[in-house]
């Protein structure tokens, strides 16, 4: 099954520590995406990526979070110096891009993150 | 800027009764498109349908049912004898296709559907 893949499932973090978020695309995807889920809010675009490159980081708090694409492995969200207001549920989300035209606009989305900050 | 409206926060239907989850949207792009996802207890979120804004031929899936009206900027989504399996929440969403924003997925906040055995 190459759906997106994303790990953890669960974090738990104390104040101050830093969280990694990974996630690998579907097979034959470029593009990647992240979303947060506070509670009451709902999902919420943070940041876009291709590999090598942020496209559109329009979604992403000022400090303490940032991502990356290697060319080389998964997507990853991080941040530091985690806070209680940090706990959500972080999805990856992935698209062929103009590979496949008819499909560049849907995002397949990965099970989820769920970071807990204590 | 672009906005889904959800007005459903939550509703419970009894098995077999049909349902119909609405989504409102505001846009100031004339291309772009819309999307349904599903959100069941497991937490994932998976794919249902996409609609392009040019496109206003309703779309049917087995007992699933979508009416896109453009000059009510409505994406209506229905479920025909709904069963346990349904019960989940679920997203509308939008994007425009084309200038700032492309690719942001702009979710509604959700509707929770409750199937009652």
């Amino acid at each position: 099954n190459a759906g997106v893949m994303q790990n953890p499932r669960h974090l738990v973090r104390r104040r101050g520590q830093e969280a990694r978020l990974r996630c690998s695309p579907m097979k034959g995807h470029s593009h990647v995406y992240w979303y947060r889920q506070l509670p009451e809010e709902g999902l919420k675009f943070m940041v876009y990526l291709q590999k090598e490159n942020i496209i559109d980081e329009s979604g992403m708090p000022k400090e303490r979070f940032s991502a990356e694409f290697p060319k080389e492995g998964p997507s990853i969200l991080r941040i530091q110096q985690v806070v209680r207001g940090d706990s959500a549920a972080y999805f990856c989300a992935s698209s062929p891009g103009w590979v496949e035209p008819k499909k560049a606009y849907e995002q397949y989305f990965g099970p989820g993150t769920r970071l807990t900050v204590t | 800027a672009q906005k889904v409206t959800q007005a459903q926060t939550e509703i419970s239907v009894v098995e077999k009764e049909d349902v119909t989850l609405d989504c409102v949207y505001e846009t100031r792009d004339t291309t772009y498109y819309l999307f349904w996802y599903k959100q069941p207890p497991s937490g994932e979120l998976v794919f249902l349908i996409r609609r392009n804004s040019f496109d206003e031929q309703n779309e049917i899936s087995g007992r699933y049912s979508w009416n896109f009206q453009k000059s009510t900027s409505s994406f209506n989504f229905t479920i025909t004898a709904s069963q346990v399996v349904d019960s989940a929440v679920y997203f509308c969403a939008l994007t425009p296709i084309s200038g700032a924003g492309s690719y942001q997925l702009t979710f509604g906040k959700g509707t929770k559907l409750s199937v009652i055995p």
